[in-house]
This record gives structure tokens, C-alpha cells and sequence, in this order.
């Protein structure tokens, strides 16, 4: 059975702190999918990233960074220089499933950027 | 562009009714799923379709009839409401199962059982 683990159930930072949010996956499968959703207030869910198991570069996307590594089953999520807009909750995913993309979400941070 | 519609956006119902949510995406995807968030629960698949005329179980599948006559359509069923179907419900579709893209997700229905 695949899992997803989110330690941090909430962090409040700063605004400009840096932020880094955990993840852990836990599936015997050697291909995955990992990725991460944002929820902000309104409630949508916006994905942010998709990154497949035969990838360990990080990525960097703006403000955005994300360090996935295999060996520590982990691929965790930091926002640099934190920004009101920030404010959310952010989900982790796991999909192992390919045909089918059923994915396992970790119960998510919810994250507050203090101004 | 639309993208994923989801109708109602809130509901009460009592305990023993029966309604449909509704869910509609506008961009020929395939791949359509519905998904229950609850508190300290993250988000849990429900059912979810393949393509038209086939639809299969997710996690949590139990209380929940699902159908796919269409490409665009994916009404979720609850055929008799129990206060642990409480939830907000979330649609969601991909172009492409298969390929393990990224989900588009409606706004969710936030469902209340009395």
C-alpha cells in the first residue's frame, strides 16, 4: 500500500522567511509519480508539480523549489522569500498506478505567511 | 474555458435523501475522479472513470454510485446520505489516465448530512 506523510500539520512563518514544507512517500513500487497541489483559501486545488521517480534533479520554479530524494523517500517543497499570497494549504501526492493515476494524498500543511 | 464544473457548490441534506453532485469538464479529458476531503484526512478517491461506460472504485468507494455516459459528465450518486458522507467533494479530470498528468480540479461541493 502507497502513503504519503506530511508531518507538518501547520507553520506559520514571516513574510520573506523561507519555508520548507516535508514530505514523505512510502510505496514498494520502483515508478511512481510524486506531486504537489496548493489549496488556497478559496478551495480550489492547483497543482504545482509533477515529478516522475526516474528524476531526482530538484526544480526550481520562481520562488519555488523542490529536493526529491530517493533515498530518504522524500520530496519536500520550499518557498523562498514567503509572500502573503503564499498562505495555504499544501498537499503532497503519490500515484503508482499508471493507466489509472489514483492518487494518494498526504493530509496536508496548512500554511499562514504573517505579514 | 471552463475547465471542471461542479454543481452544487453547497448542500444540506438529511439523513436517508438521496441527490446527485454534478461534474461536467469542457476539455475532451478522458480521465475523470472524484475525491472526499475531510479534516486530518487529506483527500481520499472515491471513484473514478477511465473513459466513457467505464467507471471503477477508488478508496472509498462505499455510499457512492458513479456513472459515465458521456465523455464530459461524471455525476457522483448518493443514494441514501449518512452524516459520514459530511465532506467537501472535489472533481477532478486529466486528458490522459494513462499518463499520470496532472489533475484539474473544480471549486468542490461542500456537503452537509443532518
Amino acid at each position: 500500500a502507497q502513503k504519503v506523510t506530511q508531518a507538518q500539520t501547520e507553520i506559520s512563518v514571516v513574510e520573506k522567511e523561507d519555508v520548507t514544507l516535508d514530505c514523505v512517500y512510502e510505496t514498494r513500487d520502483t515508478t511512481y509519480y510524486l506531486f504537489w497541489y496548493k489549496q488556497p483559501p478559496s478551495g480550489e486545488l492547483v497543482f504545482l508539480i509533477r515529478r516522475n521517480s526516474f528524476d531526482e534533479q530538484n526544480e526550481i520554479s520562481g520562488r519555488y523549489s523542490w529536493n526529491f530524494q530517493k533515498s530518504t523517500s522524500s520530496f519536500n517543497f520550499t518557498i523562498t522569500a514567503s509572500q502573503v499570497v503564499d498562505s495555504a494549504v499544501y498537499f503532497c501526492a503519490l500515484d503508482v498506478d499508471f493507466g489509472n493515476e489514483k492518487l494518494t494524498f498526504g493530509t496536508g500543511t496548512r500554511l499562514t505567511i504573517i505579514p | 474555458n471552463a475547465g471542471v464544473t461542479q454543481t452544487p457548490k453547497f448542500q444540506v441534506l438529511k439523513t436517508g435523501q438521496s441527490m446527485t453532485l454534478q461534474c461536467a469538464q469542457d476539455m475532451n479529458h478522458e480521465y475523470m475522479s472524484w475525491y472526499r476531503q475531510d479534516p486530518g484526512m487529506g483527500l481520499r478517491l472515491i471513484h473514478y472513470s477511465v473513459g466513457a461506460g467505464i467507471t471503477d472504485q477508488g478508496e472509498v468507494p462505499n455510499g457512492y454510485n458513479v456513472s459515465r455516459s458521456t465523455t464530459e459528465d461524471f455525476p457522483l450518486r448518493l443514494l441514501s446520505a449518512a452524516p459520514s458522507q459530511t465532506s467537501v467533494y472535489f472533481c477532478a479530470s486529466s486528458q490522459d489516465g494513462a499518463t499520470n498528468e496532472k489533475l484539474f480540479f473544480g471549486s468542490g461541493t461542500q456537503l452537509s448530512v443532518l
